[in-house]
């Protein structure tokens, strides 16, 4: 299975100021098509996960610009171009090119400063 | 509007076999291209996936619990039960239902599809306890 891994797993951050986690998987989740299979949640404190960027870079619905997903292969980036306070909660990175089994990375919690 | 809702006891003992139902509304799972998915929770740490049933009956489970998962549907009723047979207290968790849909891409390769889990439940908690 591929292991996901991010960085850092505690992240305090003052309101306004931008934000980056990083996620690493142990082998590349670059597909044929050129799309790279990764996908980004947030769990609000109390909530269920919900689905942030898919590909890798792809908004879903909803979900404001300040969010960005970047990187390709094995090394990806969320960034958060402004913190605002609904934005804390625990950030996953998850792989769906080998999937099934999904594999989610350890989550990141997001605080803030 | 899509939505999906677990039910199942919130304590089961040792040994006991848990059946966990979700319940959903706003798709079928008759349509090409929809699947349900199992994820859970323990207290505090990441989550970790299950198993998924396809709308083609295909079903995946984790490999290091694929000998105590069992999932199943039912179309008509639009539930996706999941078993798990032999509980520990390890297996204490909040499991979550989420609905994993099939979307085509256009890529310079040609055309492609992918999965994604775009709508979840709100879990139920499961404690195993004596």
């Amino acid at each position: 299975d591929i292991v996901m891994t991010q960085s850092p797993l505690f992240l305090p951050v003052t309101p306004g100021e931008p934000a980056s986690i990083s996620c690493r998987s142990s082998q590349s989740l670059l597909h044929r098509s050129g799309y790279n299979y990764l996908d980004w949640f947030l769990q609000k404190p109390g909530q269920s996960p919900q689905l942030l960027i898919s590909l890798g870079f792809n908004r879903s619905s909803g979900v404001p610009d300040r969010f960005s997903g970047s990187g390709s292969g094995t090394d990806f980036t969320l960034k958060i171009s402004r913190l605002e306070a609904e934005d804390v909660g625990v950030y996953y990175c998850m792989q769906t090119l080998q999937a099934p089994p999904y594999t989610f990375g350890q989550g990141t919690k997001l605080e803030i400063k | 509007q899509v939505t999906l809702r677990e039910s199942g006891p919130a304590l089961v003992k040792p040994t006991e076999t848990v059946t966990l139902t979700c319940t959903f509304s706003g798709f079928s799972l008759s349509t090409p291209g929809m699947c349900v998915s199992w994820i859970r929770q323990p207290p505090g740490k990441a989550l970790e996936w299950l198993a998924r049933i396809d709308w083609d009956d295909s079903k995946f489970y984790t490999t290091s619990l694929k000998t105590r998962l069992t999932i199943s549907k039912d179309t008509s009723k639009n539930q996706v039960v999941l078993s798990m047979t032999n509980m520990d207290p390890v297996d204490t968790a909040t499991y979550y239902c989420a609905r994993i849909r099939r979307e085509f891409v256009v890529a310079p390769a040609g055309l492609s599809y992918y999965y994604y889990m775009d709508v979840w439940g709100k879990g139920t908690t499961v404690t195993v306890s004596s």
